[in-house]
């Protein structure tokens, strides 16, 4: 069974960029959420996607949107990047819509100069 | 809003030290409750959960108790290894299906 899988691991951008993240998700799961680790903070939730449609949304601004296709799975984009934006993006994906089933992936590094 | 309050580390111990992490939360409802560890260089692992009041979770020799009274889940292993460093999150989920997540206790064991 393959687990969830991110790409790339890292990249680094200028602010101002654009970004596109992508995650595919464990055989089965339905389910993909997002989440932002900044250095030496715990995650903070983006969003979820459920069967292509977003689930939920956290405290982030209209310029971090997503996607989740047939496969489900999922890109995380981000416009307009800002120095602040520099974090571990971590992508976790679930067979429900239930947190505690959450897998995550190992995440991709951005760098923002 | 809903919320977690992990112990400050960094928590630097010896082998077969007994090891506690402290976690409250701040939520209305049930929530269930979690901790989760980051290995270096790797994602979040799930280590153990609890879903109501009572609950023990256990996992790998860590243990933690679900105390609805004291808003806390405390994270404990009473002989801890050099293979257990690694950063350890407590984390919360309701209803809306996201998890929230405390800032994190980064745990150092030395042979």
């Amino acid at each position: 069974e393959t687990g969830v899988t991110q790409s790339p691991t890292h990249l680094i951008k200028t602010r101002g960029q654009q970004v596109t993240l992508r995650c595919s998700s464990q055989s089965g799961h339905n389910t993909v959420s997002w989440y932002q680790q900044a250095l030496g903070q715990g995650p903070q939730f983006i969003f979820q996607y459920y069967r292509e449609e977003e689930n939920g949304r956290g405290n982030f601004p209209p310029r971090f949107s997503g996607l989740q296709f047939p496969n489900y799975s999922s890109e995380l984009n981000v416009n307009a990047l800002e120095l602040d934006d520099s974090a571990l993006y971590l992508c976790a994906s679930s067979p429900d819509r239930g947190g505690e089933t959450q897998y995550f992936g190992p995440g991709t590094r951005l760098l923002v100069l | 809003g809903d919320s977690v309050t992990q112990m400050e580390g960094p928590v630097t111990l010896s082998e077969e030290a007994f090891l506690t992490i402290n976690c409250t939360y701040t939520a209305t409802g049930y929530p269930s409750l979690f901790w989760y560890v980051q290995y270096p260089g790797e994602g979040l692992q799930l280590l153990l959960k609890a879903t109501k009041a009572d609950d023990k979770g256990s996992n790998k020799g860590f243990e933690a108790t679900y105390r609805k009274e004291t808003t806390s889940f405390h994270l404990e292993k009473g002989s801890v290894q050099v293979s257990d460093s690694a950063v350890y999150f407590c984390a919360l989920e309701k209803y809306d299906y996201k998890l929230s997540f405390g800032a994190g206790t980064t745990v150092t064991v030395r042979a």
